[in-house]
């Protein structure tokens, strides 16, 4: 089955301690990225990659990190949480970059930074 | 001035009824527009694209007004399984981004 998996789907974590959010897709999309989702202000792009090794910030990158060795994953890291990071994660992939493709959305992550 | 702006609603229909969308956007150098669909807790998945001469999937229509610079999205015949919040997305040509509206969230009441 075509589809984008994210680990874990809920954390809770305190203050500082570092995290990383996985994400994989099985359909060799060349373009991955991360969003954010918050009330009032939808989603939001953290990063986005166009292919292996190949990353670019999105419109909120502070404070967060991501690395593309392998096609198929792109995780997302957190050096040092804060609680203004509480949110709603999605990962995604389209065939090539943004534009006229289909994005397909992982599940979501709920991350709860105390 | 947000790039991409809905009504956020909520929009409250009767089953069977006719329920319209609008969505603007800022940039005229927008390109690509689609609609998007999440479930309550769940990923947003495509609706459907919009074309510059409108498009019509089954009950769903979508159109594309360039001069006012807003897309629109026409439900016929409303079901309780149309109940979500839908997403207008437009894409800037030369960008590799992706922008979303905050959405529009739709009840259907039996």
């Amino acid at each position: 089955e075509a589809q984008v998996t994210q680990n874990p789907r809920y954390l809770i974590t305190v203050t500082g301690k570092k995290l990383t959010v996985t994400c994989s897709q099985n359909m060799n999309h060349e373009y991955m990225s991360w969003y954010r989702q918050d009330p009032g202000l939808g989603l939001r792009q953290i990063y986005y990659s166009m292919n292996v090794e190949v990353t670019d910030k999105g419109d909120v990158p502070e404070g967060y990190k991501v690395s593309r060795k392998e096609k198929r994953n792109f995780p997302l890291i957190l050096e040092s949480p804060s609680p203004n990071q509480t949110s709603l994660y999605f990962c995604a992939s389209s065939l090539y970059g943004q534009g006229a493709y289909e994005q397909y959305f992982g599940p979501g992550t709920r991350l709860t930074v105390t | 001035r947000k790039e991409v702006e809905q009504d956020p609603g909520p929009f409250n229909v009767p089953e069977g009824a006719t329920v319209a969308f609008n969505c603007t956007y800022s940039n005229s150098a927008s390109q690509s527009f689609f609609w998007y669909r999440q479930d309550c807790r769940k990923e947003p998945k495509l609706l459907m694209s919009v074309y510059s001469s409108g498009n019509e999937d089954g009950r769903f229509t979508a159109q594309l007004n360039r001069a006012s610079q807003y897309i629109s999205l026409l439900i016929r015949d409303s079901k309780l399984s149309d109940s979500a919040t839908y997403l207008c997305v437009v894409n800037i040509v030369g960008n590799e981004k992706l922008t979303f509206g905050t959405g529009t969230r739709l009840t259907i009441i039996p």
